[in-house]
């Protein structure tokens, strides 16, 4: 499709275990947003990637989260040694440059379940 | 101080209602501004972008205040189906992010 695709669309996992989710953005994109949004709560911003480059990871909540993205294009967000804590919907988005900079496209997240 | 703030929610209107949304930013840097609309258990999407001189689409109209770093969102004759969560966002190119607000939850009541 043309969309932001993210998979998986639902993970469960026991604690302590890593997990690897993944955001195909929209052709063309240069770039990538991942957020996490618990239940109930607003958007919390994890890291920004413009082309493969992290200019700002300053949201990821600890060491235990990674993130890279190769070719342009597709991201993969880490989460290491699963806490409880780590719950949530993972939202990635992107975008491209020009004037409407600013229109974020988002996946359908991934929802993690940590027990 | 959180760099993107909203009005705190739920705001629970009867259909038909004008209800407002405000919005403030504490960044002076800040260059252009947005409304999401979020539905519960869904990804956000674009509602509209907000323009210095103001801009409406439909019921929906936003406004900036450059001077006072707020923008708001005003919805006339609501329906039952704008009951969803109104995110405000706003874009910092120096820091090359878009800052989101917490949200503001609208519940339309018949």
């Amino acid at each position: 499709g043309a969309g932001v695709s993210q998979s998986p669309s639902n993970k469960v996992t026991e604690k302590g275990k890593d997990v690897e989710l993944r955001c195909d953005p929209i052709s063309g994109h240069t770039a990538l947003y991942w957020y996490r949004q618990s239940l109930g709560q607003g958007l919390e911003f994890l890291i920004y990637f413009q082309g493969n480059s992290a200019p700002d990871k300053s949201g990821l909540p600890s060491d235990r989260f990674s993130a890279e993205r190769t070719g342009g294009s597709v991201s993969t967000l880490t989460i290491q040694r699963t806490q409880q804590e780590d719950s949530a919907v993972y939202l990635c988005a992107s975008t491209g440059t020009g004037r409407r900079t600013g229109e974020l496209f988002f996946g359908e997240g991934s929802r993690l379940t940590v027990l | 101080r959180k760099e993107v703030e909203q009005d705190p929610g739920p705001f629970n209107v009867p259909e038909g209602a004008t209800v407002a949304f405000n919005c403030t930013y504490s960044n002076s840097a800040s260059q252009s501004f947005f409304w999401y609309r979020q539905d519960c258990r869904k990804e956000p999407k674009l509602l509209m972008s907000v323009y210095s001189s103001g801009n409406e689409d439909g019921r929906f109209t936003a406004q900036l205040n450059r001077a006072s770093q707020y923008i708001s969102l005003l919805i006339r004759d609501s329906k039952l189906s704008d009951s969803a969560t109104y995110l405000c966002v706003v874009n910092i190119p120096s820091r090359g992010k878009l800052i989101f607000g917490q949200g503001t939850e609208l519940s339309v009541k018949p």
